[in-house]
C-alpha cells in the first residue's frame, strides 16, 4: 500500500537554485522520513522528522511536516550537479494502524531531480 | 565499513529456474528487510525480519521466500521465478524493527526473467 506520494512526480533546475519537493499522506504517522537514491543504486537515508515536529535541518537541507495538512516537504537550497538523484518520502504509523505489532515504513514513488550546471 | 551487501548485482534467468540472491549487513542489525522497486511504484516490502529465525510478509510476498538463521544474512529466494518479478530489488537493514530507525540500503540486484 502507497502511502507518501512525491510532488513532482521530476524536477528540473539550474544549479544555484532551491528544489522543493513534497510528500503528501493518507493516515495518521509517528515519523517521517526522506531518502536519496542515485540511479539504480540504494537508498540513503537523509533524515527524520518526528510528528512533534516541525522543521528540521541538516546541511543544505531543509523539511518540514505539516501534520494538520498531511504533507512534507524537501528543501535543498544552493542545489549542486551532484544533487541529482531521485528522492522518496516514507511514513512510518503508529504500531496500531497494523496488525502484528510491527510498524511499517512505507515509501512513496519518488521525486527525479536534475540539477544542470 | 559498515554496510549491506548484496550478490549478485546484475541476473539474467529463464522462468522456473530457482535463484537465491544473498543479503548480508555488518552492521550487527536486529531489523532485515527486502524490497522490489518497480517504476512508478516505488518501494514495495517483500518480506522481513525482527532477529534469527523470525520472519513475516510484507505487502507483496507471493512467489518469494526467506530465511534468517544468522544475525547477518537473509537471503531471498524465488523458487520458481515468472516474469512479473523481473524487477530492481534492495535489501535493508536497522538496528531495530520499528520506523523511526534509519534504514541502509544495500546497492540492488537487477534481476531480469524472461
Amino acid at each position: 500500500s502507497q502511502q507518501g506520494e512525491e510532488d513532482p512526480q521530476a524536477l528540473s533546475i539550474q544549479e544555484g537554485e532551491n528544489a522543493t519537493m513534497n510528500c503528501s499522506y493518507k493516515t495518521s504517522i509517528n515519523n517521517l522520513q526522506w531518502y536519496r537514491q542515485n540511479s539504480g543504486r540504494g537508498l540513503v537515508h537523509l533524515i527524520l522528522i518526528r510528528s512533534n515536529e516541525r522543521e528540521k535541518h541538516s546541511g543544505r537541507l531543509r523539511v518540514t511536516l505539516d501534520t494538520s495538512k498531511k504533507s512534507s516537504s524537501l528543501l535543498i537550497t544552493a542545489s549542486r550537479a551532484a544533487d541529482t538523484a531521485s528522492y522518496f518520502c516514507a511514513t512510518g504509523s503508529p504500531s496500531f494502524m497494523f496488525s502484528g505489532g510491527y510498524n511499517k515504513l512505507i515509501f512513496g514513488a519518488g521525486t527525479r531531480l536534475a540539477v544542470h550546471p | 565499513e559498515a554496510q549491506v551487501t548484496q550478490n549478485p548485482r546484475y541476473l539474467i534467468t529463464v522462468t522456473g529456474k530457482k535463484l537465491t540472491v544473498t543479503c548480508s549487513q555488518n552492521m550487527n542489525h536486529e531489523y532485515m528487510s527486502w524490497y522490489r522497486q518497480d517504476p512508478g511504484l516505488g518501494l514495495r516490502q517483500i518480506y522481513y525480519s525482527m532477529n534469527v529465525e523470525v520472519t513475516d510478509k510484507g505487502d507483496v510476498p507471493e512467489g518469494y521466500k526467506v530465511s534468517r538463521k544468522e544475525k547477518r544474512n537473509f537471503p531471498l529466494i524465488l523458487e520458481s521465478p515468472s516474469p512479473n518479478q523481473t524487477s530492481l530489488y534492495f535489501c535493508a537493514s536497522s538496528v531495530g524493527g520499528h520506523n523511526s530507525y534509519e534504514q541502509y540500503f544495500g546497492p540492488g540486484t537487477r534481476l531480469t526473467v524472461t
